[in-house]
């Protein structure tokens, strides 16, 4: 079965850090990866997705980028937070281009820029 | 612009109650709904709607969607306090790399 794993589950971080999220699928292979962000009582935006290892593909303007070294490995980075990155970051995958639509999501990174 | 808006916002109900979950969208190529439920963390998939009329049901959940008009429901009955969480409903367009379109979710509390 497909699990997806993500960390930390937690991190406070002072504005001007750097940051590194990782995410990573297991039980699967060329899965379609998404970052999406959720702040406070909102939905979920998405930031980014990936079909496929080095593709990248920016959903919105933002200090934030996104890698993709190996097949079920995701990676969101930023040089220097802001204090506007706050908030719950979710990695998803998807199956391949002729799976079903439904994606699932990891648990999940509390981040709090302070 | 694509967009989908659920309501209401957020709903407070007895243990026992009936709920309703809205959903209506705008989705260019649309090709289904999906609901998720959203508890401490993760969101778990709930379902996916393709045709229009054809409720499905899972346990005291169910939903349909109404492709002329735009909009699906989730309904809940005899809810239970393990029911609250973040209802969130997104919109699946073709041609866009398999992204979803997120509404801002119903924010669900069931008291006893």
């Amino acid at each position: 079965s497909q699990t997806i794993h993500q960390w930390p589950a937690t991190l406070v971080q002072p504005v001007g850090s750097p940051l590194s999220l990782e995410c990573t699928v297991e039980g699967t292979s060329n899965p379609n990866l998404y970052w999406y962000r959720q702040a406070a009582g909102r939905g979920l935006q998405l930031l980014f997705y990936s079909v496929g290892i080095g593709q990248i593909s920016s959903e919105v303007p933002q200090n934030l980028s996104a890698s993709r070294p190996q097949d079920r490995q995701f990676i969101l980075s930023s040089k220097k937070l802001l204090l506007s990155d706050s908030g719950f970051y979710l990695c998803a995958w998807k199956g391949g281009r002729r799976s079903y639509n439904e994606q699932f999501f990891g648990p999940g990174t509390r981040l709090t820029v302070l | 612009e694509d967009k989908v808006v659920q309501s209401p916002l957020s709903l407070v109900v007895h243990e026992g109650d009936t709920v309703t979950l809205n959903c209506s969208y705008e989705v260019t190529n649309f090709r289904s709904l999906l609901w998720y439920k959203q508890e401490k963390k993760a969101p778990t998939f709930l379902f996916m709607l393709t045709s229009s009329g054809i409720e499905k049901k899972s346990g005291r959940l169910s939903s349909i969607l109404d492709k002329k008009e735009l909009f699906s429901i989730l309904n809940i009955t005899a809810t239970q306090t393990g029911d609250s969480a973040i209802y969130l409903c997104a919109g699946f367009f073709s041609g866009g790399y398999n992204k979803l379109i997120f509404g801002a979710g119903t924010r669900l509390a069931v008291h006893p």
